[in-house]
């Protein structure tokens, strides 16, 4: 079935570092969605991309969708104390999940500061 | 608008046990969809349902099961609990299924003893 592969699992920074999590998925993709969870709490939506090749820029956050649209990755400058939670991403291929996102693992980001 | 909502928060029950996971949203989706997230394996879709008595299954639906006999709730049931399903259970709500911004829960923390 479908899988949407997530890395790296953990990565632990000084705060004003830099963050990227990257997303792979074994097939080409209509979109992908990307969540924050803060600990304790839920997924929250952060964006979609949709066209390849797409690049969209969140204050600190820069998200790509590849051009092949089987990979994105979100990247997070200068890293603060605020960015820690677990980042997932969610991708959808109509015909291969009915019409459902899937989830990656997650990246859980730990900030020192 | 309170979103998405869920009870009870906690829950402990004892293997065997039946119980019912409660779930509403008042932004009038017509998706709806319950999660499971356990360490290290993401989040991963239970059921789902496009439409008040439209349900169908998701990635892990042994075990459980939902009815949408409205377009605000969909209720998820533990038939016969078991120690595998001590997990954090998500719902989440969209306008459409897939190309959409899912709206999560607060979630509920379920332990099977």
């Amino acid at each position: 079935g479908q899988q949407v592969m997530q890395i790296p699992q953990y990565q632990h920074v000084q705060e004003g570092e830099d963050f990227t999590t990257y997303c792979n998925s074994s097939t080409t993709l209509s979109n992908i969605q990307w969540y924050k969870q803060r600990p304790g709490g839920h997924p929250v939506f952060l964006i979609q991309l949709v066209k390849s090749g797409e690049v969209k820029k969140q204050k600190r956050l820069t998200f790509q969708f590849g051009e092949a649209k089987k990979n994105s990755s979100l990247h997070i400058t200068a890293t603060q104390t605020t960015d820690v939670g677990t980042y997932f991403c969610a991708g959808l291929n109509y015909g291969g999940s009915q019409g459902n996102l899937i989830f990656g693992k997650g990246t859980k980001l730990s900030v020192k500061p | 608008n309170a979103g998405v909502t869920q009870t009870p928060k906690f829950q402990v029950l004892k293997t065997g046990q039946s119980m019912t996971l409660q779930c509403a949203q008042d932004m009038n989706h017509e998706y709806m969809s319950w999660y499971r997230q356990d360490p290290g394996m993401g989040l991963r879709l239970i059921h789902y349902s496009v439409g008040a008595g439209i349900t169908d299954q998701g990635e892990v639906p042994n075990g459980y099961n939902v009815s949408r006999s409205t377009t605000e709730d969909f209720p998820l049931r533990l038939l016969s609990a078991a120690p595998s399903q001590t997990s954090v259970y998500f719902c989440a709500s969209s306008y459409s299924q897939g190309a959409q911004e899912q709206f999560f829960g607060p979630g509920t923390r379920l332990t099977v003893l």
